[in-house]
């Protein structure tokens, strides 16, 4: 089945303690980003892909870090977790740039 | 950075009924995008528009690509319980960002059975 997996489904950390939240996907696909949603702010870009070892910042990358080692998979990382990064977390990918993304079911994470 | 404006804000509507929502922008755009949310889960397509005048269905959904390229709606027809969530347009602008999948804040919909 073709599909976007990201773990944790759910994650409780504090302040400080770095975390890595994995995302793989099976599609050979090019193209990976990473969205946080917030309410009211709805989906906001942090980090994106274009391809193996090609990574770019998107509108709220302070604070995360990203790598595109292997086409399958994009880890996002965060190195130090504050409080304001708690949110919902989607990975996403697609053929190129301007395909329609396939999301992945979100984590939530909570930074105390 | 850049959004999409759309509205409505939310909706609540009865069941069997016709719901319209739509996405504006003071720019051109090149592609929309609609995407339907479920309650924890991720953003899944329902329409992809390529071509200005376009117009798409996909079930009781249909959407249109404006023909100034600086709108688009959608049209969920004859609303039913499992319509609900949170549906959101998304694009990209015929600009130097046309990488850029610009998005809307959402349209969230409740269905009263």
């Amino acid at each position: 089945e073709a599909q976007v997996t990201q773990n944790p489904r759910y994650l409780i950390t504090v302040t400080g303690k770095k975390l890595t939240v994995t995302c793989s996907q099976n599609m050979n696909h090019e193209y990976m980003s990473w969205y946080r949603q917030d309410p009211g702010l709805g989906l906001r870009q942090i980090y994106y892909s274009m391809n193996v070892e090609v990574t770019d910042k998107g509108d709220v990358p302070e604070g995360y870090k990203v790598s595109r080692k292997e086409k399958r998979n994009f880890p996002l990382i965060l190195e130090s977790p504050s409080p304001n990064q708690t949110s919902l977390y989607f990975c996403a990918s697609g053929l190129s740039y301007n395909s329609p993304l396939h999301f992945g079911n979100g984590t939530r994470l909570t930074v105390t | 950075g850049q959004q999409l404006n759309q509205s409505p804000q939310s909706m609540f509507i009865q069941e069997g009924e016709d719901v319209s929502m739509n996405c504006t922008s003071s720019s051109i755009f090149n592609t929309w995008l609609w995407y339907k949310q479920d309650p924890g889960e991720g953003p899944v397509l329902l329409i992809a528009l390529y071509k200005a005048g376009e117009l798409t269905s996909n079930g009781r959904l249909t959407a249109q690509f404006g023909t100034t390229r600086k709108d688009s709606f959608l049209n969920i027809s004859a609303s039913i319980p499992s319509d609900v969530g949170i549906y959101f347009c998304a694009g990209h602008p015929n600009a130097v960002n046309y990488r850029k999948l610009i998005w809307g804040l959402g349209t969230s919909l409740a269905v009263n059975p």
